[in-house]
């Protein structure tokens, strides 16, 4: 299976700041990631396909990155509704495989 | 607007069978791929099982297979697993899920239902 590393594992950031969060793949997954984020109690939701595209819906101050087998999410400028956990996917081999997770706070 | 609700979880004894539902709507159910991911208890997202949008094809984790059994019925657009032999590293909460395979994203997902394995 494929290994997705997540880090960090918690992160605590303050209004307006630029937040990056990783991912690395051990082996390569070509374009195959997505990013989900979580709210407390609720379900997953998507936020960025195929490395790079927006789900539907989604601000555009969400983006995503890719160099190599790493892979990043960027807020540009954190909001108080971004506050969640927040996870990378692998859909480039069965079985799809999550990051662990990286927690998200305010400052 | 895309709805996918759960239900038939609850509390079970080791050993005993669980089924669980997902009723989908305001998409065409049987065009997409389908699948369920489980979240134990203050942990991360797990892929359980997905299944192909006609049925035909069906793929599980290794610690379900043999014990869990995705199917779905697309004149009901509805989206089943069977969960026999159930053990208490099991619990969790199910989410049903949309996959959309050009994606490779699940991109539409339940509310959850909770799945608690005791004695």
């Amino acid at each position: 299976d494929i290994q997705m590393t997540q880090s960090p594992a918690s992160l605590s950031a303050s209004l307006e700041e630029i937040v990056t969060i990783t991912c690395q793949a051990s082996q390569n997954i070509g374009n195959w990631l997505a990013w989900y984020q979580q709210k407390p109690g609720k379900s997953p939701q998507l936020l960025i396909y195929g490395t790079t595209s927006l789900a539907d819906g989604v601000p555009s101050r969400f983006s995503g990155s890719r160099s190599g087998t790493q892979y990043s999410l960027k807020i540009s400028r954190l909001q108080v509704e971004d506050i969640g956990i927040y996870y990378c996917q692998q859909a480039s081999s069965t079985p799809p495989t999550f990051g662990g997770g990286t927690k998200l706070e305010l400052k | 607007e895309v709805q996918l609700v759960e239900s038939g979880g609850g509390l079970v004894q080791p050993g005993r069978s669980m089924k669980l539902s997902c009723a989908a709507s305001g998409f065409t159910f049987n065009n997409y791929d389908m699948a369920w991911v489980c979240q134990a208890p203050k942990k991360g997202l797990e892929w359980v099982a997905t299944i192909s949008y006609d049925g035909s094809s069906t793929y599980y984790r290794d610690s379900v297979k043999g014990r869990f059994t995705i199917s779905r019925d697309n004149a009901k657009s509805t989206l089943y697993l069977q969960m026999d032999s159930l053990r208490s590293e099991d619990t969790a909460t199910y989410y049903c899920a949309r996959f959309r395979y050009s994606r490779g994203a699940f991109d539409y997902w339940g509310q959850g239902v909770m799945v608690t394995v005791s004695s």
